[in-house]
């Protein structure tokens, strides 16, 4: 079974840029998670999407947003890049939503703002 | 201070040690406990989890929780080259409100020497 897979692997952007990152859960998993990973604040929880709905979010500014698609593929959009935004953008999947236990992560996109 | 506390090493080992590994955490709600590990340049592996209070044990690897203490241990035995990763702890309090956010440790980096 295929496992979680983000896109793009790597990308560079400019401040103020906007930016979309990609993630296609493990077939059948319906949740959908987002962390963000830094050497200074380590992982932190972005939001979480279930049948296309956030039912969670982290601390984290307006600037980040996401969505889930019917299929379960999910995507998160940062406007306006700011340096600290650099990092590795975790995606994660599960089942459903009451199963934290059993999260899987992708390999992560790492961005690089300039 | 952090919700969950992990000391961030590095740990260095010979080959064969057995190796201990903790996280200490605040917040009482905590349900499920899980180890990722996680190699450079690569998204977190799910390890093993355990539910509430008690110990779990998976071929080389022992989890125990104490939530009396509020304290985790990940125990490996016979510890290889291979298992020099970073290791972090996870933790999920499991309510409707938590959903699957899981609060990360800020991860131990773990060296094994031939």
């Amino acid at each position: 079974k295929a496992g979680v897979t983000q896109t793009p692997r790597y990308l560079i952007k400019t401040r103020g840029q906007q930016v979309t990152l990609s993630c296609s859960p493990i077939s059948g998993h319906r949740s959908v998670s987002w962390y963000q990973q830094t050497p200074g604040q380590g992982l932190q929880f972005l939001f979480e999407y279930f049948s296309e709905t956030q039912r969670n979010k982290g601390n984290f500014p307006g600037r980040f947003s996401g969505r889930q698609f019917s299929n379960s593929r999910s995507e998160m959009n940062v406007s306006t890049l700011e340096l600290g935004d650099s990092a590795l953008y975790l995606c994660a999947s599960s089942l459903n939503p009451d199963r934290p236990y059993e999260q899987y992560f992708g390999p992560g996109t790492r961005l690089t703002v300039t | 201070q952090k919700e969950v506390e992990q000391d961030p090493g590095p740990l260095s080992v010979p080959e064969g040690a057995i190796v201990s590994l903790n996280c200490t955490y605040s917040n009482s709600a905590f349900q499920y406990f899980m180890w990722y590990r996680q190699y450079s340049r690569k998204g977190p592996e799910l390890l093993m989890y355990t539910y509430s209070s008690g110990n779990k044990e998976d071929g080389r690897f022992t989890a125990q929780v104490d939530k009396s203490s509020k304290y985790i241990s990940l125990f490996i035995r016979d510890s290889q080259p291979s298992d020099s990763a970073t290791y972090l702890c996870a933790m999920s309090a499991m309510n409707n409100n938590a959903g699957n956010m899981l609060t990360f440790g800020g991860g131990t980096r773990l060296m094994v020497k031939p």
